[in-house]
């Protein structure tokens, strides 16, 4: 069965620095990679997805992915106050209809 | 944004009683999930449809909770007997297709069980 674990549990940024979040998986077999960034009382949304090895950034975001490593990481440049919420990653497996799993999430908070 | 709709989006329930919970999926989108998130933000897949079938299901949901999704209507997830363990943000989402892999999330339904 997939586990999916974040590092770190919650990080507090000042504003302008660039955040890190880590994921790590453990089937070398999975094939979609995602962060879903979720505010307070509000749905989970997707932010970035990759699927397959090598780094994807749109705008101040990069999501990068080693599946060697069992390894995928979220990049945030110039963080943002308004970037502070619970952030997420999921993997999917190799199942056609599979669900997604979740990390239990980093918690970022962005002060000004 | 997220065009999920779940409704109600606070249910306060006894233990033993019966939880409803609904969820309109975006027009288009065969394919839902049902996830329970509980308070340590872990998530647990409950079960997904597409159309009206069942795709997949844990054991906890065979046993205690029933679900569906008939044409025209919301789709729906119900607790049989609540109870205290049960209480969570209950996250409906729904997909393009079997094979594409963003999920697209509702607000959630958060379930208080006493």
């Amino acid at each position: 069965q997939q586990k999916v674990q974040q590092s770190p549990e919650s990080l507090i940024v000042p504003e302008g620095a660039m955040t890190s979040l880590n994921c790590t998986f453990s089937d070398s077999a999975s094939q979609y990679f995602a962060w879903y960034r979720q505010h307070s009382g509000k749905a989970p949304k997707a932010l970035m997805s990759i699927f397959s090895n090598g780094e994807k950034e749109e705008g101040r975001f990069t999501i990068h992915l080693n599946k060697a490593s069992l390894h995928f990481s979220l990049h945030i440049r110039d963080s943002q106050p308004s970037d502070s919420a619970l952030y997420l990653c999921a993997v999917k497996g190799t199942q056609v209809v599979g669900q997604l799993t979740f990390g239990s999430g980093t918690r970022l908070q962005v002060y000004a | 944004n997220s065009k999920v709709i779940q409704t109600p989006r606070y249910l306060v329930k006894g233990q033993g009683q019966k939880a409803k919970m609904r969820c309109i999926p975006e027009k288009g989108h065969p394919v839902v999930f049902w996830y329970q998130q509980n308070k340590n933000n872990e998530f647990k897949f409950l079960i997904n449809f597409q159309n009206q079938e069942v795709l997949q299901q844990i054991d906890m949901t065979e046993k205690r909770f029933s679900a569906e999704c008939p044409s025209n209507s919301p789709c729906s997830l119900e607790i049989q007997s609540s109870e205290a363990g049960d209480s969570a943000l209950y996250l409906c989402a729904s997909s393009l297709s079997a094979s594409y892999a963003e999920q697209f999330f509702g607000p959630g339904t958060r379930l208080t069980v006493l």
